[in-house]
């Protein structure tokens, strides 16, 4: 199994372009998330689906749009991207079934100049 | 504002001891409190967790001291090992949000 899956692992962007980052999980879990991780703050909520076919903002969503395509895949697009949004991204699944464990992805690195 | 206050920042500790990381919190609406664990590259792993009814719960090395009345949670390490050097994150879980600490990157010498 191989959990979840983010792409890409790295990006450059300059500023006012944009991007899609995915994230799929095969653990079908139903509710997805992504977060952000910068020194000193830790992980920040962006956005959260709690099911296929709904979405929520979390803590910091400003910048920032999701799409959940289907149970499976929940992508997170920059529309501008601004150097603020210069991160690392992780894409996490939630198992309800054993607690409430977070599943994460191995990350994408973004920096945008 | 971070929702959870975690500390220290940063930890070094020797081989053996006992490293502590700090955790309060405010919101009461949160009903399970993990603990998480991040090497270098990798995304954050589920560690031990504790629900709000129990004070205390043990999982090899590793102990969550809860005191619900205080707001605050912490993790104990025992034994610490350098396999243990690491970056740790309290975190809050309600409904379907799970809120993280700051984090504590934790140095374990040999």
């Amino acid at each position: 199994n191989a959990g979840v899956t983010q792409t890409p692992k790295f990006q450059v962007l300059k500023t006012g372009q944009s991007m899609t980052l995915q994230c799929a999980q095969d653990m079908n879990h139903n509710s997805m998330y992504w977060y952000r991780q910068d020194p000193g703050m830790g992980l920040r909520l962006i956005y959260y689906s709690a099911s296929e076919g709904t979405t929520d903002k979390g803590e910091v969503p400003n910048g920032y749009n999701v799409s959940r395509l289907n149970k499976r895949e929940f992508s997170l697009r920059l529309e501008s991207a601004a150097p603020s949004q210069t991160s690392v991204y992780f894409c996490a699944s939630l198992d309800r079934v054993v607690g409430e464990k977070l599943f994460f992805g191995s990350g994408t690195q973004l920096s945008v100049l | 504002q971070q929702q959870v206050k975690q500390s220290p920042q940063s930890l070094i500790v020797q081989k053996g001891g006992i490293p502590i990381i700090n955790c309060a919190y405010e919101n009461t609406a949160f009903d399970y409190f993990p603990w998480y664990q991040q090497f270098p590259g990798k995304g954050p792993a589920l560690l031990i967790a504790i629900r709000p009814d129990v004070s205390e719960k043990k999982e090899g090395r590793f102990t969550i001291s809860f005191n619900k009345s205080a707001k605050q949670f912490s993790l104990h390490i025992m034994d610490s090992q350098p396999g243990d050097s690491a970056t740790y994150f309290c975190a809050m879980t309600g409904g379907f949000k799970t809120i993280f600490g700051a984090g504590t990157r934790l140095f374990v010498k040999a």
